[in-house]
């Protein structure tokens, strides 16, 4: 089974500022396995990127995703209000002919 | 557009079957472009995949709770289930179901999930 550990576990920003959430894969995986989701308390996860790069039907650019190989990385350009909140990475591999989908630990974005 | 909701009862003993369904709208569950998962989050495990049907009753299981997960889709009623034997507290946490995009490779939509606690 392949691990996602993410990085930091708490990120401390203010609006305006940069995040950058970092995941890593306990071993190589493809990049078009790889997404972000952001959840909120109280709510479910949303969708943000797909494919390490791809944004999501109408989630704004200040999100990006990069990475490859083991390493992956999810920034926020400028934080607005409404991005703090938890962010998990997600992977999809399949091992023994199972299909299976694993999940990081999470990173909780908060405002400093 | 498309909703997931999940129905069941909130309180389950030890050692009895957690059931749980999804009914879907806005979306058919047997369109051949997903297949219908489940996963379930705690404050101790975080979000943990448990297990994805395809319309034509083929599933994928979390290794780790294989022995004791069924899921299963009934296309008449366009819902899908989720049985999990012998529970211990350990399973206590939100129910969420969603939708897998099989070119995507992600959870694209999601119910708002339910909660579900094993104590007796």
């Amino acid at each position: 089974e392949i691990v996602m550990t993410q990085s930091p576990g708490t990120l401390s920003l203010s609006p305006g500022e940069r995040g950058i959430v970092s995941c890593r894969a306990s071993q190589s995986v493809s990049s078009s396995y790889v997404a972000w989701y952001q959840q909120k308390p109280g709510q479910a996860p949303r969708l943000l990127i797909y494919g390490a790069s791809t944004r999501a039907t109408g989630i704004p650019d200040r999100f990006s995703g990069s990475g490859s190989g083991t390493d992956f990385t999810l920034t926020i350009s400028r934080l607005e209000p409404e991005d703090f909140a938890v962010y998990y990475c997600h992977q999809y591999g399949q091992q023994y002919g199972s299909h299976l989908r694993t999940f990081g630990q999470g990173t909780k974005v908060e405002m400093k | 557009q498309l909703q997931l909701q999940e129905s069941g009862p909130g309180l389950v003993k030890p050692s009895e079957t957690l059931s749980l369904t999804c009914a879907v709208s806005g979306g058919s569950v047997s369109s051949d472009t997903y297949s219908w998962g489940w996963i379930r989050q705690s404050p101790g495990r975080g979000l943990e995949w448990i297990g994805n049907v395809y319309y034509t009753g083929s599933t994928s299981y979390n290794p780790s709770l294989r022995s004791r997960v069924t899921i299963s889709v009934d296309t008449s009623k366009n819902q899908f289930s989720l049985q999990l034997s012998s529970v211990t507290a350990t399973d206590t946490a939100v129910f969420y179901c969603a939708r897998w995009h099989v070119n995507m490779l992600v959870f694209d939509h999601w119910g708002q999930g339910t909660p579900v606690t094993v104590s007796s």
